[in-house]
C-alpha cells in the first residue's frame, strides 16, 4: 500500500497563477483533509471532506477550493496564487477520527 | 477546541527514556488526547491516543493524569530516529470531523 500520495512534491508559481495539488489514498478511508504548515508553525486545516461528495471549510479556507473527486482523491486548487500561500501543504486521510495518515507534502513557493 | 501547552524543546540522550509533558487543563469529558510526531521534512505521523486509561503501543506509552488535565508521552528508549517535533492534540468526536488542531509542539533532540 502506498498510503497517502501527493503530487507534485515541489512547485514554484508566480503571483496570480493557478494550480491544483493532487492527493490520493489507497486505504479506503472516508475522510480526507488538506492542511498547510508555515515555517516554525503547526499545521492548520484548510478544508476537509468527511465522505465522498461532501466538503467543509477548516480554519484557513480563503483563497482555496477543493474537490472530492471520488473516495480515493481529494484535490486542492489555488485559483490565483499569492505570496502568502507560500507554504508546505499536507493531505491526510482517516477512517477513525483519532488516527490520521499524512502524505509527504507539497512545498509551494509563490513569487 | 480545548488548548494544550507543551515545552518548546527538550533534549535526551540516546537509549534513555524520554518523558514529554502536555498540559490540557480545559479538557472536556469527551476529548481524546492524541500524540503525533513530525520528523524533519516529512508529514506528521500518528503516535498514540487515549481517553482516560494509560495506553501502550509499539512506539510509545501514554500516561494520563487521573484528573485528565495533563498527560505524558513516554518513549522508553530514545533513538536518533526519534528526533522530531511532538504534538499533543485534543479532539472531540462531536467536533469538526477529525479536525486536529496542531500547536507548535515540542522539538525533541536526541544526543548520541
Amino acid at each position: 500500500n502506498a498510503g497517502v500520495t501527493q503530487t507534485p512534491k515541489f512547485q514554484v508559481l508566480k503571483t496570480g497563477q493557478s494550480m491544483t495539488l493532487q492527493c490520493a489514498q489507497d486505504m479506503n478511508h472516508n475522510s480526507m483533509y488538506w492542511y498547510r504548515q508555515d515555517p516554525g508553525m503547526g499545521l492548520r486545516l484548510i478544508y476537509y471532506s468527511a465522505s465522498e461528495g461532501t466538503t467543509d471549510k477548516g480554519e484557513v479556507p480563503n483563497g482555496y477550493n477543493v474537490s472530492r473527486l471520488n473516495k480515493r482523491e481529494f484535490s486542492l486548487r489555488l485559483e490565483s496564487a499569492a505570496p502568502s500561500q507560500t507554504s508546505v501543504y499536507f493531505c491526510a486521510s482517516s477512517e477513525m477520527i483519532q488516527k490520521q495518515y499524512f502524505g509527504p507534502g507539497t512545498r509551494l513557493t509563490v513569487t | 477546541d480545548a488548548k494544550t501547552t507543551q515545552p518548546n524543546s527538550m533534549e535526551s540522550n540516546e537509549e534513555e527514556p524520554v518523558h514529554l509533558p502536555c498540559n490540557h487543563s480545559t479538557i472536556s469529558g469527551t476529548d481524546y488526547i492524541h500524540w503525533y510526531r513530525q520528523l524533519p521534512s516529512q508529514g506528521p505521523e500518528y503516535v498514540i491516543h487515549g481517553l482516560t486509561s494509560n495506553v501502550n503501543n509499539r512506539m510509545a506509552s501514554l500516561a494520563i493524569a487521573e484528573d485528565r488535565k495533563s498527560s505524558t508521552l513516554i518513549l522508553h528508549r530514545a533513538t536518533l530516529r526519534d528526533a522530531a517535533v511532538y504534538y499533543c492534540i485534543l479532539s472531540s468526536p462531536g467536533g469538526s470531523q477529525g479536525n486536529l488542531i496542531f500547536g507548535k509542539g515540542t522539538k525533541l533532540s536526541v544526543k548520541p
